[in-house]
């Protein structure tokens, strides 16, 4: 049971440039998130999905797109790569949307440069 | 929207002494706060957790407590041991909003030998 996975661990892009974040959970989870954390700032939320097949924008939605592929795989697309998105990203799982625990995935540490 | 905020930022205590950690959220639907510890270079991963039929809960030397009137609940470490060093996250989750756990800043706890 691996819980939830994210690939890559680290990645370097230059701006403008796209690239997919995957993320996948064995738990049978229902609800899935990305959230992206800054020095100082906690854990932002990105986008994140209720449901198989719904997804809906989170605090800070702006130049990312999301997939929910199936129940076990959520991922995030960067379009066109900015600085300001340098960040490390979590993914996280829960069973229900409202009022569970969340598991996160070891992060993807990502460099714009 | 809800809004949480947590102090101290950094928090350095001695081995063996308390840690308190206090938050506040600003919507009174909130109904769940966890906890979440975050090791260097680590996953967030939770603690403990508390929900707003409860005011105080407890797991061996961490205890939260929540006052539901002032809006703020608070996580104490007793007997603090090195493996406490870590950042530390409170969230709120209202009701109200389909999925939005709102989480803190963050306190860098640090311990003393």
């Amino acid at each position: 049971n691996a819980g939830v996975t994210q690939t890559p661990k680290f990645q370097v892009l230059k701006t403008g440039q796209s690239m997919t974040l995957q993320c996948a959970q064995d738990m049978n989870h229902n609800s899935m998130y990305w959230y992206r954390q800054d020095p100082g700032m906690g854990l932002r939320l990105i986008y994140y999905s209720a449901s198989e097949g719904t997804t809906d924008k989170g605090e800070v939605p702006n130049g990312y797109n999301v997939s929910r592929l199936n129940k076990r795989e959520f991922s995030l697309r960067l379009e066109s790569a900015a600085p300001s998105q340098t960040s490390v990203y979590f993914c996280a799982s829960s069973e229900a949307l409202r009022g569970d625990t969340q598991y996160f995935g070891p992060g993807t540490r990502l460099t714009v440069l | 929207g809800e809004n949480v905020e947590q102090h101290p930022s950094t928090l350095s205590v001695q081995e063996g002494d308390s840690a308190v950690i206090k938050c506040t959220y600003s919507d009174s639907a909130s109904n769940y706060f966890p906890w979440y510890k975050q090791e260097l270079g680590k996953r967030p991963q939770l603690i403990i957790d508390i929900r707003s039929n409860v005011g105080e809960k407890k797991d061996q030397r961490i205890a939260v407590t929540l006052n539901k009137t002032a809006k703020h609940f608070s996580l104490h470490i007793t007997e603090t041991q090195p493996e406490d060093s870590a950042v530390y996250f409170c969230a709120a989750t209202p009701y109200s909003s389909a999925s939005k756990i709102i989480f803190g800043s963050g306190t860098r706890l640090s311990i003393r030998p």
